[in-house]
């Protein structure tokens, strides 16, 4: 099983649309989650952390179930600036700082 | 906004010779870390550096390379005798104290080796 799973997509979604992402992890004893994203050849970005209790941040709620070790992130009312890959990323290792990095899921936003 | 900055953006190479990547971290950061990105597949984690010396390497961090921080700014990828396989996207990040995980990449340096 790969350390961290996410479906690849594509999704391609109209404007003002929900979509949301799904991501597994391998590592029970993974300590801190994040979502980034990464526009096409560019750099990763941190989109938000992911916390126990769930949170939000404008149109953007993350999700985290430990005893499923699953992670969610939902996207309300999209935009076409939101078209991007959307990376899970979980800190995994017994050190905190390596970062494992999903394979990501392509998000198109279609207007 | 502080961000970190890389040099050169791309840098094309023959098989053998040694590349040098440069990375200025955010100043007041203190974890710097080199990331690869072969194209069309996912981030991996080469290197972390903390306190003038690596912390955590993985198994794609052979002694083909190396890192160093010479003056306190820069903080340098070194790839010896590169091979075609290191073609890739090297990105440099830094981070602060605050929560491990929340990383500030550079724009990366894109390698290619003919």
């Amino acid at each position: 099983r790969k350390e961290v799973e996410q479906d690849p997509g594509p999704f391609n979604v109209p404007e003002g649309a929900t979509v949301a992402f799904n991501c597994t992890y391998s590592n029970s004893a993974s300590q801190s989650f994040f979502w980034y994203r990464q526009d096409c050849r560019k750099e990763p970005k941190l989109l938000m952390s992911v916390y126990s209790s769930g949170n939000e941040d404008g149109r953007f709620t993350a999700q985290l179930n430990r005893a499923s070790q699953y992670i969610s992130l939902l996207i309300r009312d999209s935009k076409l600036s939101d078209s991007a890959t959307y990376l899970c990323v979980v800190l995994t290792s017994g050190s905190a700082r390596q970062l494992t990095f999903g394979s990501g899921t392509q998000l198109t936003v279609l207007p | 906004e502080p961000e970190v900055t890389q040099t050169p953006s791309h840098q094309v190479t023959q098989m053998g010779q040694e590349v040098i990547l440069r990375c200025v971290p955010i100043s007041n950061h203190l974890y710097f870390y080199w990331y690869r990105q072969i194209l069309g597949q996912k981030v991996e984690f080469l290197v972390s550096f903390y306190n003038n010396e690596i912390s955590e390497k993985s198994e794609i961090f052979d002694d083909q390379f190396s890192v160093e921080r010479p003056d306190g700014s820069n903080f340098t990828l070194k790839i010896r005798s590169t091979k075609l396989e290191d073609s890739a996207m090297y990105f440099c990040a830094s981070s602060g104290t605050s929560v491990a995980g929340e990383l500030f990449f550079g724009e990366g340096s894109r390698l290619t080796v003919l």
